[in-house]
């Protein structure tokens, strides 16, 4: 199995701050990488397919970057609707993994 | 928009087989242009992907599962399943159908299954 390695597991953050979530993959997965949000009882969200696809809708303070094992997931001015936990989730080799999460709280 | 939608009973007995179906509007399950997935998450935990089903038929599964898991699909009803045997309280978790796609993904809101006598 591929292994995510996601960093950090928490993180507290002020409005308008930067926030930089990394995930590293144990093999090279190439491009093939999502970044999904989720909040409190709701389904995750994607917010970038192919490692910097930003999806449809998603504001674009979202960026995403990384190829290969290194991954990277911005958010380039933290709003409060961010607040929330972040995945990664590689789909190159089966079992499909997901990382551990990034829980990004309020400062 | 495609939508999907989890049921199946909340409660299972341990030792049991527990079943969920997902049913998809607004787009065809046998399209090919979408991996129909389960994925689970314990209560408090992070996400395991369980396995799909693809286009013809073919399935992949999560090999800490394998041996206790079957997708199939109902292209009639547009709907896909899960059945997870020998279930334990360590199955108990929110369990949501997704159709992934390279370019759009969509969930269902999550079904929580408890495993408990």
């Amino acid at each position: 199995d591929i292994q995510m390695t996601q960093s950090p597991s928490s993180l507290s953050a002020s409005v308008g701050d930067r926030v930089t979530i990394t995930c590293r993959a144990s093999q090279g997965i190439r491009n093939d990488l999502g970044w999904y949000q989720q909040k409190p009882g709701k389904a995750p969200k994607r917010l970038i397919y192919a490692a910097s696809n930003l999806q449809g809708g998603v504001p674009s303070r979202f960026s995403g970057s990384g190829s290969g094992t290194e991954f990277t997931l911005t958010i380039s001015s933290l709003q409060p609707e961010d607040f929330a936990t972040y995945y990664c989730l590689q789909h190159n080799s089966y079992p499909w993994t997901f990382g551990q999460g990034t829980k990004v709280e309020i400062k | 928009q495609v939508q999907l939608q989890e049921s199946g009973p909340g409660l299972v007995k341990p030792s049991q087989t527990l079943s969920l179906t997902c049913t998809v509007s607004g787009g065809s399950i046998s399209s090919g242009d979408y991996s129909w997935s389960w994925i689970r998450q314990p209560p408090g935990k992070g996400l395991e992907w369980i396995g799909y089903i693809y286009g013809s038929g073919s399935t992949y599964y999560n090999p800490s599962l394998n041996s206790r898991v079957t997708i199939s699909d109902d292209t009639s009803k547009n709907q896909f399943s899960l059945k997870l045997s020998s279930v334990t309280a360590a199955d108990t978790a929110v369990y949501y159908c997704s159709g992934f796609g390279r370019y759009i993904d969509y969930w269902g809101q999550g079904t929580l299954v408890t495993v408990s006598s």
